[in-house]
């Protein structure tokens, strides 16, 4: 069974430019979720979306950031204008429904 | 609302020490716990998981009991090898189904030489 698919690993890029990363969940699984996760911390949810659409949001920074799942299946997550602290790795991850989450392999960002 | 401690780190530890990751949390109902394990490079893996107390999750030598009493989730393994060098992070779910979300410890990095 194939995991969970980002791209893409490592993107680095100035402030106020924007970025954009794609996620591609296992197959079958209704629920998708982006993390950030800055150096030295934990994870932390900022989107949780169950088929196309979104259950939770309340940690999206939504003046600069905005995801999607138009087709309940891969998702794009946006950061315009990026911030110098927006360098972090951003994680994906997927779950069935009351199942196990699964992440992938995150996309690095740097923001110079 | 919820939330994770983990203990201090880094650890750094010779091969076939016993370890021990402390775990605290804090939550209102039922929590399920986990354990995370992001190994260089890579994302995180799911380690091993309880979903009610006195609950003991096992996977790869790894253990940790569901603790009420004193909400706690620590993480231990009797002999450690150089391969379990990574970043280890306890996580708490708030509640099954559609609605449920990880809340992360900051997690702790361990080192094992040989």
């Amino acid at each position: 069974e194939a995991g969970v698919a980002q791209s893409p690993r490592y993107k680095i890029i100035e402030k106020r430019q924007s970025v954009a990363f794609w996620c591609n969940p296992i197959s079958g699984h209704a629920t998708l979720y982006w993390y950030q996760q800055i150096l030295g911390q934990g994870p932390k949810l900022l989107i949780q979306f169950q088929n196309n659409g979104v259950v939770d949001d309340s940690q999206l920074p939504k003046d600069r950031f905005s995801a999607e799942r138009l087709k309940g299946v891969d998702s794009t997550l946006k950061i315009q204008p990026a911030k110098l602290e927006d360098s972090a790795v951003y994680l994906c991850a997927s779950s069935s429904v009351a199942g196990d989450q699964y992440f992938g392999p995150g996309t690095r960002l740097l923001v110079l | 609302g919820d939330s994770v401690t983990q203990m201090e780190g880094p650890v750094t530890l010779s091969e076939e020490a016993f370890l021990t990751i402390n775990c605290t949390y804090t939550a209102t109902g039922y929590p399920s716990l986990f354990w995370y394990v992001q190994y260089p490079g890579e994302g995180l893996q799911l380690l091993l998981k309880a979903t009610k107390a006195d609950d003991k999750g096992s996977n790869k030598g790894f253990e940790a009991t569901y603790r009420k009493e004193t909400t706690s989730f620590h993480l231990e393994k009797g002999s450690v090898q150089v391969s379990d060098s990574a970043v280890y992070f306890c996580a708490l779910s708030d509640g099954g189904g559609a609605n449920s979300k990880l809340t992360f410890g900051k997690g702790i990095t361990l080192s094992v030489r040989p």
